[in-house]
């Protein structure tokens, strides 16, 4: 079985420049998840999607930050523009059911 | 006040030793207890889970939650230098959205 895949694995930018990161999830997972991983801390909750609605985006930066899954598959997620403390490794993870979630290797950000 | 505590670490052992991980917590509300481990450069992977209070075992990995206490263990018996790597400890109500705890750097000295 294909894990979740994550594109590109890093990018390095300057602030105010725009970055975008996509997610393929495990085929029939219908939930998917954004988190943001600082160096040193727990992965923080962006979005959560089930199918291709929002579940919850309480903690999304929504000036700056925008995503979304179209046909309930591939996610995007964008950053417009970008300021130094968004650096840090954007983890997608998708799941079938409940509690447990599968994370893609993340793409690490950068910005200048 | 964080919801879910974790000493950052790192912490060190020599190879073969039992080592012990802890996170504690405020919310009374979490059913779902998750122990995740993450190497350098890689996605979290599912470790173990534990449900309500209790233990739970897997090889050399043993999960104990303490509902009473709000503090959560995760044991390595025999451990080796693949272990190294940082465990998160992750929790959840019935929604099942996840809250973690920083991680804990695990270094085994071969």
């Amino acid at each position: 079985e294909a894990g979740v895949a994550q594109s590109p694995r890093y990018k390095i930018i300057e602030k105010r420049q725009s970055v975008a990161f996509w997610c393929n999830p495990i085929s029939g997972h219908a939930t998917l998840y954004w988190y943001q991983q600082i160096l040193g801390q727990g992965p923080k909750l962006l979005i959560q999607f089930q199918n291709n609605g929002v579940v919850d985006d309480s903690q999304l930066p929504k000036d700056r930050f925008s995503a979304e899954r179209l046909k309930g598959v591939d996610s995007t997620l964008k950053i417009q523009p970008a300021k130094l403390e968004d650096s840090a490794v954007y983890l997608c993870a998708s799941s079938l059911a409940g509690y447990e979630q599968f994370f893609g290797p993340g793409t690490r950000l950068t910005v200048l | 006040q964080k919801e879910v505590e974790q000493d950052p670490g790192p912490l060190s052992v020599p190879e073969g030793a039992i080592v012990s991980l802890n996170c504690t917590y405020s919310n009374s509300a979490f059913q779902y207890f998750m122990w995740y481990r993450q190497y350098s450069r890689k996605g979290p992977e599912l470790l173990m889970y534990t449900y309500s209070s209790g233990n739970k075992e897997d090889g050399r990995f043993t999960a104990q939650v303490d509902k009473s206490s709000k503090y959560i263990s995760l044991f390595i018996r025999d451990s080796q230098p693949s272990d190294s790597a940082t465990y998160l400890c992750a929790m959840s109500n019935s929604n099942y959205q996840l809250i973690w705890g920083a991680g804990t750097k695990l270094i085994i000295k071969p």
